[in-house]
């Protein structure tokens, strides 16, 4: 098994340019997240999705969009990159049932720097 | 919104010694998770708590739900235990977690 995988692991923008970040799982986890850390703050959470075809806002949704492709797939969108957008983006996974914790598993991380 | 601390920040510690690191926060969670960070940056779960005490290996956590509070230990460690420890916590009602600043732990030869 592959866990959660990411791509790509780094990448560097302009401002106003768009990309979008992939993450997969393979664990047939109900669940995904998308977290970005930034230096001196924790990981805070952007975007989830606890089923297939759900997504919902994190405590930092602002210039992101995402999509819950399939179960396996939960990906990023920058529309149009800013600075503040610089961060090592982190996309996780958990089997996930409502009212439930479960274990998370985190990718290896996409450090995006946008100039 | 829950406010998650850890203390300290930064510890270094000669090796062999016993550590502890803590978190505290402040609304009511259904579950606890301490996380570790390698300098590489991946994330590993190390241990998901909603009361109680878990072991594996060297490492120990515990977890007091009246006080808000959850301990983590590293018994006899070693240089290899160097990384950053993350408190996180889901909160009540809530399906992502809340997590704290780190722990960043140096342990020296």
């Amino acid at each position: 098994n592959a866990g959660v995988t990411q791509t790509p692991k780094f990448q560097v923008l302009k401002t106003g340019q768009s990309m979008t970040l992939q993450c997969a799982q393979d664990m047939n986890h109900n669940s995904m997240y998308w977290y970005r850390q930034d230096p001196g703050m924790g990981l805070r959470l952007i975007y989830y999705s606890a089923s297939e075809g759900t997504t919902d806002k994190g405590e930092v949704p602002n210039g992101y969009n995402v999509s819950r492709l399939n179960k396996r797939e939960f990906s990023l969108r920058l529309e149009s990159a800013a600075p503040s957008q610089t961060s090592v983006y982190f996309c996780a996974s958990s089997e996930g049932a409502a009212g439930l914790s479960y274990e998370q598993y985190f990718g290896p991380g996409t450090r995006l720097t946008v100039t | 919104k829950n406010e998650v601390e850890q203390s300290p920040q930064n510890l270094t510690a000669q090796e062999g010694e016993f550590i502890t690191i803590n978190c505290s926060y402040s609304v009511g969670i259904s579950a606890l998770h301490w996380l570790q960070q390698h300098p590489g940056g991946g994330i590993v779960s190390l241990f998901m708590l909603s009361s109680g005490k878990k072991k594996h290996g060297r490492l120990i956590a515990t977890i007091n739900i009246q006080e808000k509070h959850s301990s983590l230990h590293i018994t006899a460690s070693h240089p290899r235990d160097s990384a950053v420890y993350i408190c996180a916590v889901r909160s009540l009602g809530a399906d992502g977690l809340t997590f704290g600043k780190g722990t960043h732990l140096i342990i020296q030869p």
